[in-house]
């Protein structure tokens, strides 16, 4: 059984630049959850999808946007990058909105 | 705003010494709380949860407790080892109409051999 699985890895952009993250949930969840966890600090909340639709949204800017697709699936997109935005991005799913959340290995993005 | 505080941030024991790790909530209306390890550069594995109908959970050498009433849990690990180095994380959540997990900044474990 397959568990949360992100791509890429590892990203480096530079400042301006978009970037598409991707998430697969584990199999049989239908919610996906994306933090974001800067060096030292606990992951944050970005947003969260069910049902194809943004949920619930954490304190980040427009410039990070996601999907869902019908397969559970999930983009997070970050446009106008900044280097604060070097970061590792947590994708988590789950069953449901409430439940246990499991999360992926992250993709660490460099921003120069 | 739920804010999760982990006391202490960093700790180094020797190796057999039993680890105590304490996590602290403001609101105490949470669904439910996870304990999460974290190795550098690493994404987070799931150790523990707990429903906030439970006072605890045990796994192997681990065991979490919860008290809602004050805000606080507890993880305790025994019988630490060298590979149970690495940063553990609290996290709470979600609250009623508020699906989010919010996090500590974890505490930060060297188990010297």
């Amino acid at each position: 059984d397959a568990g949360v699985t992100q791509s890429p890895t590892h990203l480096i952009k530079t400042r301006g630049q978009q970037v598409t993250l991707r998430c697969s949930p584990k199999s049989g969840h239908d919610t996906v959850s994306w933090y974001q966890q800067a060096l030292g600090q606990g992951p944050q909340f970005i947003f969260q999808y069910y049902e194809e639709e943004e949920r619930q949204r954490g304190n980040f800017p427009d410039r990070f946007s996601g999907h869902q697709f019908p397969n559970y699936s999930s983009e997070l997109n970050v446009n106008a990058l900044l280097l604060g935005d070097s970061a590792l991005y947590l994708c988590a799913s789950s069953l449901g909105t409430l439940n246990e959340q499991f999360f992926g290995p992250g993709t660490r993005l460099t921003v120069l | 705003k739920q804010e999760v505080t982990q006391i202490p941030a960093a700790l180094s024991v020797p190796e057999g010494e039993n680890l105590v790790l304490n996590c602290s909530f403001t609101d105490s209306a949470i669904y439910n709380l996870q304990w999460f390890r974290q190795d550098p550069g690493k994404g987070l594995t799931s150790l523990l949860l707990i429903q906030s109908s439970q006072r605890e959970q045990t796994s192997g050498r681990l065991n979490a407790s919860l008290d809602k009433s004050s805000g606080r849990s507890t993880l305790y690990i025994a019988a630490s080892q060298p590979g149970d180095s690495a940063t553990y994380l609290c996290a709470v959540g979600p609250l009623r109409g508020n699906n989010r997990l919010a996090f500590g900044k974890g505490n930060q474990v060297v188990v010297i051999p």
